[in-house]
């Protein structure tokens, strides 16, 4: 079982609709979760962390954590063009802490 | 403020070679990590350096090795150069160990032929 698993996807929505992207980890010791998003070409960069269980909210985008499930996911509102990018979910595990375990990403396309 | 820089962006190397991969971190930050990212994955750990100490080493061969340096800049050296390193190398660097994520490099794009 992997550390980190993502929906690859492609996962494709109209302009203005909710994007919602899933994860799931397997260490139940894991402390804190990450999502970044990266642009094709481009590395990776951090749009929200969340720690404790339920929702984080930051503008658009929404972090839920659910650590009975060990599933945490990514809500974005109002999905945008610019918003068209492949999505990471990433896990910082209590026992290796400072090292990242990434999922293999889903790919997120908005069209308009 | 200045962000993760790293150097060189692109590298064409050929089998066997050896290769420096360099970056220097956010100001302030202690903390850099090197990952690398081939086509359709998602990043791998290779190493972490905190306060100038390895503090973690990723399942990668005795061929990577890496260093910190008193200013907090990092250097990640592959010996022996196979055609599956070739990848996009990156160096993130955090305040602490991550607690609250880590800030990326633009990457060294590295080529093996």
């Amino acid at each position: 079982q992997k550390e980190v698993e993502q929906n690859s996807g492609p996962l494709s929505v109209p302009e203005g609709a909710i994007a919602s992207l899933n994860c799931t980890y397997s260490d139940r010791g894991s402390q804190s979760f990450f999502w970044y998003r990266q642009y094709s070409g481009k590395s990776p960069e951090l749009i929200m962390f969340i720690y404790s269980n339920g929702d984080k909210e930051d503008g658009r985008f929404t972090a839920q954590l659910n650590k009975a499930s060990q599933y945490v996911s990514l809500l974005i509102r109002d999905s945008q063009p610019s918003d068209s990018a492949t999505y990471l979910c990433a896990v910082n595990r209590g026992s290796t802490l400072g090292r990242l375990y990434f999922g293999r990403g889903t790919q997120l396309t908005v069209w308009p | 403020d200045a962000g993760v820089t790293q150097s060189p962006t692109h590298l064409i190397k050929t089998r066997g070679q050896q290769v420096t991969l360099r970056c220097s971190p956010i100001s302030g930050h202690k903390s850099v990590s090197w990952y690398q990212q081939v086509l359709g994955q998602g990043p791998q750990f290779i190493f972490q350096y905190y306060e100038k100490e390895e503090r973690g080493r990723g399942n990668f061969p005795d061929r990577f090795s890496a260093r910190q340096f008193p200013n907090y800049s990092s250097e990640l050296n592959v010996n022996a150069l196979l055609l599956g390193d070739s990848a996009l190398y990156l160096c993130a660097s955090s305040l602490a160990q991550g607690v609250n994520g880590y800030t990326f490099g633009s990457g060294t794009r590295l080529t093996v032929v």
